[in-house]
């Protein structure tokens, strides 16, 4: 199964909003609202940041949000602050139990 | 604190073998899925291997099928990843993570654990 297509990369400036999109199919995205988003810095383990298409875990900002229309799932990281410049992975369950990651973006922060 | 530690790891040559082990602590393991996540050098994230809180179910991506083995030990907070027959394309940094209790996210990561195939 190939991975969830995202965006290589995305910027923008402090303050402002970017989206970035995750692409999957009709066994994933599309089917099921079990999408979750992750923050990752240089060097450093993961972070989750939305989960079920659109929650935030406790200590996550509500400027991050989640949203998902057909197969596309979508990340909005509003206020850009500079410690957001980070990669950022989505992640679908794709039944049977079984997980599919996305390409990866690179949030720079202008 | 609520912390996944792993350890193991390490250089192993292509056919080699190598376990890892992920030891979780400040919450019930016992109750919540285990998964094993990785990430090949300036690669993305990929799913690898999930385990039932029971260890009744065991599912992996196929690259890794009849190779790897997830396993768990409640008693001891700990799931393990037995990797035989590495490749030199399983080089990787391996996560261990929790999937949320009754949500599809992995919320609490281990530090990460370097594995490299190579002779």
């Amino acid at each position: 199964q190939s991975a969830l297509t995202q965006p290589r990369s995305v910027s923008g400036s402090p303050g402002q909003s970017v989206t970035i999109s995750c692409t999957g199919t009709t066994s994933d995205v599309g089917v099921y609202n079990y999408v979750s988003w992750y923050q990752q810095h240089p060097g450093t383990a993961p972070k989750l940041m939305i989960y079920d298409v659109t929650k935030r875990p406790s200590g996550v900002p509500d400027r991050f949000s989640g949203s998902k229309s057909g197969n596309t799932a979508s990340l909005t990281i509003s206020g850009l602050q500079a410690d957001d410049e980070a990669d950022y992975y989505c992640c679908s369950y794709a039944g049977g139990y079984t997980f599919i990651f996305g390409g990866g973006t690179k949030l720079t922060v202008l | 604190e609520v912390q996944l530690v792993q350890s193991g790891g390490g250089l192993v040559q292509p056919g080699g073998s190598l376990r890892l082990s992920c030891e979780g602590s400040g919450f019930a393991f016992r109750s919540f899925w285990a998964t094993w996540v990785r990430q090949a050098p300036g690669k993305a994230l990929e799913w690898v291997a999930n385990i039932k809180q029971d260890e009744s179910d065991k599912y992996y991506v196929d690259s890794v099928k009849g190779r790897f083995t997830i396993s768990r030990e409640n008693a001891k907070n700990s799931v393990y990843l037995q990797m035989n027959s590495l490749r030199a394309e399983d080089t990787a940094v391996y996560y261990c993570a929790r999937k949320g209790g009754s949500y599809f996210g992995f919320d609490v990561w281990g530090q990460g654990t370097m594995v490299s195939v190579s002779s």
